[in-house]
């Protein structure tokens, strides 16, 4: 059973740049077809897709984000990364780490998440 | 970016009872392989969110029979059959069919 678990600082400073980090543990990360993503969830509001991430380093971003994000992976250290640049207020949110699954004949859906972690933006 | 739309937002229901939760999307979620890349996912109070069902109406492993989806294109249907205490969260609805993934608003469903 896949286990995905979030790290970084809960509060950062604006202006600054946000970096988080997702600790796989119980499955390999070098799995055909699975993405390493970023999901975040604004304080009672609802969910936004940030970006996800193919073992071979493949990146995929939110238009809206792409300017401001950047996603790495390390599957030797079984994790990977999220920094996002250039952090306001409006970037506080809940941060989740989540696998996808990309297969068209099989579907594509989150099916496992971290537990999240609060990242405030405030001076 | 495809737009999600739930209703209702809110669902008050008794114990033993139906559910039904509405999902429309700005942009048809068929793809040419004939599947549909709608998914809906439960958030349970503290929780991160799970997934329930995915291309429409396939049940995800471990959940109960008694959810279903339905739809095609632009409308989908996330039902429970008898709704239990367990079943208290938000659901939410979300495109897969092009980046940006995009969610629904949620709705929230409590026991009366």
């Amino acid at each position: 059973q896949v286990q995905l678990q979030e790290s970084g600082p809960g509060l950062v400073k604006p202006s600054q740049t946000l970096s988080l980090t997702c600790t796989v543990s119980g499955d390999s990360m070098i799995s055909h077809g699975y993405y390493w993503s970023w999901i975040r969830q604004h304080p009672e509001k609802g969910l936004e897709w940030i970006s996800y991430i193919y073992y071979t380093g493949d990146t995929y971003y939110n238009p809206s984000l792409k300017s401001r994000v950047t996603m790495s992976v390390d599957t030797s250290k079984h994790h990977f990364s999220l920094k996002m640049s250039s952090v306001t207020a409006a970037d506080t949110a809940v941060y989740y780490c989540a696998r996808y699954y990309d297969n068209s004949d099989w579907g594509r859906y989150f099916d496992h998440w971290g537990q999240g972690t609060l990242v405030t933006v405030s001076s | 970016d495809i737009v999600m739309t739930q209703s209702p937002l809110s669902l008050p229901v008794t114990p033993g009872e139906p559910a039904s939760i509405s999902c429309r999307s700005s942009q048809s979620l068929l793809h040419s392989n004939g599947y549909n890349f709608l998914g809906w996912y439960l958030q349970k109070s503290g929780q991160s969110p799970q997934l329930l069902i995915y291309l429409g109406s396939n049940r995800a492993s471990g959940v109960p029979d008694r959810f279903s989806g339905s739809g095609s294109g632009t409308d989908f249907t996330l039902q429970i059959s008898r709704v239990e205490a367990e079943d208290v969260g938000i659901y939410y609805c979300m495109q897969s069919l092009q980046i940006p993934q995009t969610f629904g608003q949620g709705t929230k469903l409590e026991i009366k």
